[in-house]
């Protein structure tokens, strides 16, 4: 069965510093997907990046990085220099190819100036 | 592209009566929609999954009676909570997954649920 885990349930930091949130999944599919999601207080769901099984490759956009382990089931997300606009609740997800998508529990980023 | 609407934002409503929340796919076919519910500080949980024309699939725990749903469109999924009570208050949220295959959902902004 899937089973994502983000074991950090609440985040403080000042900005300009660098934040990282951690994931760590569960899966028998060799096909399978990761997603990171950041949730503002409006509530809406802002996608980040999505990475399939096959793509170990770490990925860079702008202040965002993620570093994918499949060896540690691991997907981290990390915010170098942060901002207060990062404060929000961010969601880690999996899904198995054709199969339901599921979030872990969220990690509470706050950003203070 | 992949935008996903719902409506109403937000809804209060009294006690014993029902509510209809709309989730629109606006330049995509649909032809999978699904339906999540989270609570204050808490992840988004699945409710059921639903294909265009056919009945929706319920999560377990989920009363299928209490929480109809209808997906008569490639671009159009609805959400009735009937008779709502102050527990069914809650942040509804729906997705959208096209038939690109692409294994992505395409999320809705929320519809905020308040029972009196």
């Amino acid at each position: 069965a899937q089973k994502v885990t983000q074991a950090q349930t609440e985040i403080s930091v000042v900005e300009k510093e660098d934040v990282t949130l951690d994931c760590v999944y569960e899966t028998r599919d060799t096909t399978y997907y990761l997603f990171w999601y950041k949730q503002p207080p409006s509530g809406e769901l802002v996608f980040l990046i999505r990475r399939n099984s096959f793509d170990e490759q770490n990925e860079i956009s702008g202040r965002y990085s993620w570093n994918f382990q499949k060896s540690t089931s691991s997907f981290n997300f990390t915010i170098t220099a942060s901002q207060v606009v990062d404060s929000a609740v961010y969601f880690c997800a999996l899904t198995e190819y054709g199969n339901k998508l599921v979030f872990g529990a969220g990690t509470i980023l706050r950003v203070k100036s | 592209g992949a935008v996903v609407s719902q409506h109403p934002s937000w809804v209060i409503c009294k006690s014993g009566t029902s509510v209809k929340i709309e989730c629109r796919s606006l330049d995509f076919q649909a032809t999978t929609m699904f339906w999540y519910r989270q609570f204050p500080k808490k992840s988004l949980m699945l409710m059921a999954t639903s294909n265009e024309g056919s009945k929706a699939t319920y999560e377990q725990g989920v009363e299928k009676d209490k929480f109809l749903i209808n997906h008569a469109s490639l671009t159009l999924s609805t959400l009735t909570v009937t008779s709502a009570h102050p527990e069914d208050s809650s942040f509804y949220i729906c997705s959208a997954r096209g038939a690109s295959g692409i294994d992505e959902q395409f999320f809705g902004p929320g519809t905020r649920l308040t029972v009196l």
